[in-house]
């Protein structure tokens, strides 16, 4: 069973440009979640997806940063026009619903952003 | 508000010393949370090593124990015998059952393990 996938491992973007992270979830859970890791400010939670629905994305910055799962077997965090405090990197994390709730989340390798 | 605290790191032991890595929570959002430690070695992604979710109990996975105290508001992970395959980086967290806000990290404590 593979894990959590995440794509690119690597990104390079220029400041001002456009960068769009893949995540898919494990086979048959529901639940995503979207992290982000920085030195400063550690692991921050993002957004979270439940059936694919939106339901708490209390830690997304108000500009910039979107999140969508189109469908059950993948999700996209798009960060529009790229500041270099955005680098950093994106961890994506599945569960099954009913782990979800206890926490035992399923964590990708994560995205590296790097912000020139 | 919610928050996790851990021990800064890096965090240098010898093989087979012991290792105790502090955490202490603050949760007011929810008077029993769920709590972790989760652990990313080198070259791999986070992964839970082991969890607690009721008050009093104990938790324990590959020679690591952590337990609940709910008093201290504490879930201190130690380990008796450390082994150079020990060695990563060790997450705190809490779980937060209301806003699907799964989990809220501690800032990681690096733990070197030297033959």
């Amino acid at each position: 069973n593979a894990g959590v996938i995440q794509t690119p491992r690597h990104k390079v973007t220029g400041k001002g440009q456009e960068a769009t992270l893949w995540c898919e979830p494990i086979s048959g859970h529901s639940a995503v979640f979207w992290y982000r890791q920085t030195i400063v400010q550690g692991l921050e939670f993002l957004t979270y997806f439940r059936n694919q629905a939106p339901i708490d994305d209390s830690g997304m910055p108000k500009e910039r940063f979107s999140a969508q799962m189109p469908n059950q077997s993948h999700s996209t965090l798009k960060i529009q026009s790229t500041q270099p405090q955005d680098s950093a990197v994106y961890l994506c994390a599945s569960s099954l619903d009913r782990t979800a709730n206890t926490g035992q989340l399923y964590f990708g390798e994560g995205s590296k952003l790097t912000v020139l | 508000g919610d928050s996790v605290t851990q021990t800064e790191g890096p965090v240098t032991v010898s093989e087979s010393e012991s290792l105790i890595i502090n955490c202490t929570y603050s949760a007011t959002s929810i008077a029993y949370p769920n709590l972790f430690w989760y652990v990313r070695y080198p070259g791999e992604g986070l992964q839970l090593l082991l969890k607690v979710i009721t008050a009093g109990q104990k938790g324990s996975s590959r020679g690591f124990e952590a337990t609940y105290n709910k008093e201290t508001t504490s879930f201190h992970l130690q380990k008796a015998s450390v082994q150079e395959s020990d060695s990563a980086v060790y997450y705190c967290a809490l779980g937060l059952y209301q806003g699907g806000r799964a989990l809220i990290f501690g800032t990681g404590t690096t733990v070197s393990v030297s033959p």
